[in-house]
C-alpha cells in the first residue's frame, strides 16, 4: 500500500489562479514528519517545507500555504495568485520514526498557463 | 557553497552491462540517500548510507549496491542491467541522520538502458 497519495496526476491552471495540491499519508506511528519538495524541469528536488505530527497549525509563507489535518492524514498544499515559475512537479514526502526511510508520493505536474 | 553534484549528467548502456553513479554530498552532510524516479513512478527509496555504513535498503534487487567512502561521497552500483533501470537515480544528503532531516538532492544522472 502507498504510504503517501496524490491522487492528482496532472493540474493546469491559468496564471493567478489559485491551486491546491492533495496530499494523503499512511502511518501507525505517533511522531512522524510531514515534507513537500518541488522538482522544477532542472530536475533538483527543492526543499519546500517541513511538518511534525505534533504540530497542526497551518503555515503561510508568502504565496504557499500548507493545511495539515491528522483527522483525514491529509497535508495539502496551496499555491495562490500561481505564476508560471509555479510550473514543476511537487512532491509529498513522509519520514516515520524508524529506518530514515522517507516515503515519497507520486507527484503532482503543476502547468501554469500565462 | 556547492550543492549535491552527481556525475554523470547523463549514462547510455546497455542490457546487461554495469553502471556506476556517483555523488558528493554537500560538505558537512555525513548522510547519503540514493532514489530511482521512473516514469509515474514517483521516487523508489533505494539506499542510505552514513558514516561509511549502509543503514538502510528499499525493496531492489541485490544487483542494486552501492557504497560510501571516508569523505562521504557515495557510488551507485547497479549490474546486469535491465531496461526497466532506465530512469533518473537522484542522490540527495541531509546534515545529519534522523527522520526530521530535509534531504537536499542533485539534479540527478539519467540512465538510459538500450
Amino acid at each position: 500500500a502507498q504510504k503517501v497519495t496524490q491522487a492528482q496526476t496532472e493540474i493546469s491552471v491559468v496564471e493567478k489562479e489559485d491551486v491546491t495540491l492533495d496530499c494523503v499519508y499512511e502511518t501507525r506511528d505517533t511522531t512522524y514528519y510531514l515534507f513537500w519538495y518541488k522538482q522544477p524541469p532542472s530536475g533538483e528536488l527543492v526543499f519546500l517545507i517541513r511538518r511534525n505530527s505534533f504540530d497542526e497549525q497551518n503555515e503561510i509563507s508568502g504565496r504557499y500555504s500548507w493545511n495539515f489535518q491528522k483527522s483525514t492524514s491529509s497535508f495539502n498544499f496551496t499555491i495562490t495568485a500561481s505564476q508560471v515559475v509555479d510550473s514543476a512537479v511537487y512532491f509529498c514526502a513522509l519520514s516515520e520514526n524508524t529506518g530514515n526511510q522517507f516515503y515519497f508520493g507520486t507527484g503532482t505536474s503543476l502547468t501554469v498557463i500565462p | 557553497e556547492a550543492g549535491v553534484t552527481q556525475s554523470p549528467t547523463h549514462l547510455i548502456k546497455t542490457r546487461g552491462q554495469q553502471a556506476t553513479l556517483r555523488c558528493s554530498p554537500i560538505s558537512g552532510h555525513t548522510s547519503v540517500y540514493w532514489y530511482q524516479q521512473a516514469l509515474g513512478l514517483g521516487l523508489q527509496f533505494l539506499l542510505w548510507y552514513d558514516e561509511g555504513e549502509e543503514r538502510n535498503r528499499g525493496n531492489f534487487p541485490p544487483r542494486f549496491s552501492g557504497r560510501q567512502f571516508p569523505n562521504y561521497s557515495s557510488e551507485l552500483n547497479v549490474n546486469a542491467l535491465e531496461l526497466e533501470d532506465s530512469a533518473l537515480y537522484l542522490c540527495a544528503s541531509s546534515l545529519d541522520r534522523g527522520q526530521s532531516e530535509k534531504l537536499f538532492f542533485g539534479s540527478g544522472t539519467q540512465l538510459s538502458v538500450l
